[in-house]
């Protein structure tokens, strides 16, 4: 099985900070990633698909880059709407398998 | 509007089954791989299975922690996917989710659409 590793799991920012989240797989995944935000209570929300592609209606200050290893997930303005936890998955191979996340605390 | 809502969670009894709803609106499943995740209280997410499309025969692909045990079906005319879920265990407690696969012709690459989820509670 493919391990996705996120890292930081957590960070505190700020509203106005660039905010990077990094995801690294056990094995390369091509451009097979995609990030999720997901907020408390609620169900995840897709953000980006092939490493670097919006979902249509995200705003722009979201940002994925990446291939085969190292991905990341940008946030350039952090608002307050953006905290949250945010999620990677590997789309490779089966068995599909998410990172454990990382959360984005208010400083 | 795609929409996707699950139903049939509720509280079941360690060996119990149950079985999981997934109705959608605004697109035919017939076209589209779907999955299902899930997500035990104040953990990560966990991928269950996936359910390919028509033009892919329905296949299907399971996550270890629950192949032999749980079952993904389709009834296209009324646009539904099911989880069926035997042998259940505690670990199995989650809110489960279904979501739509975003596929090109050749491979898959996220997903677009999620439902609102639906609590599984496995306790005696």
């Amino acid at each position: 099985d493919i391990q996705m590793t996120q890292s930081p799991s957590s960070l505190s920012a700020s509203v106005g900070d660039r905010v990077t989240i990094t995801c690294r797989a056990s094995q390369g995944i091509s451009n097979y990633l995609a990030w999720f935000q997901q907020k408390p209570g609620k169900a995840p929300k897709s953000l980006i698909y092939a490493a670097s592609n919006l979902q249509s209606g995200v705003p722009s200050k979201f940002s994925g880059s990446g291939s085969g290893t190292d991905f990341t997930l940008t946030i350039s303005s952090l608002q307050p709407e953006d905290f949250a936890t945010y999620y990677c998955q590997q789309q490779n191979s089966y068995p599909l398998t998410f990172g454990g996340g990382t959360k984005v605390e208010s400083k | 509007e795609v929409q996707l809502v699950e139903s049939g969670g509720g509280l079941v009894q360690p060996g119990g089954s149950l079985r999981l709803s997934c109705a959608a609106s605004g697109f035919s499943i017939s076209d589209h791989y779907i999955d299902w995740v899930r997500q035990a209280p104040g953990k990560g997410l966990e991928w269950v299975g996936r359910s390919r499309n028509k033009a892919n025969s329905y296949t299907t692909e399971y996550a270890a922690s629950v192949k032999g045990r749980f079952t993904i079906s389709r009834d296209d005319s009324k646009n539904s996917l099911y989880l069926q879920m035997n042998s259940l265990k505690t670990d199995d407690t989650a809110v489960y989710y279904c979501a739509r696969a975003y596929c090109n012709n050749i491979n898959c690459l996220g997903i677009d659409y999620w439902g609102q989820g639906t609590l599984v509670t496995v306790s005696s």
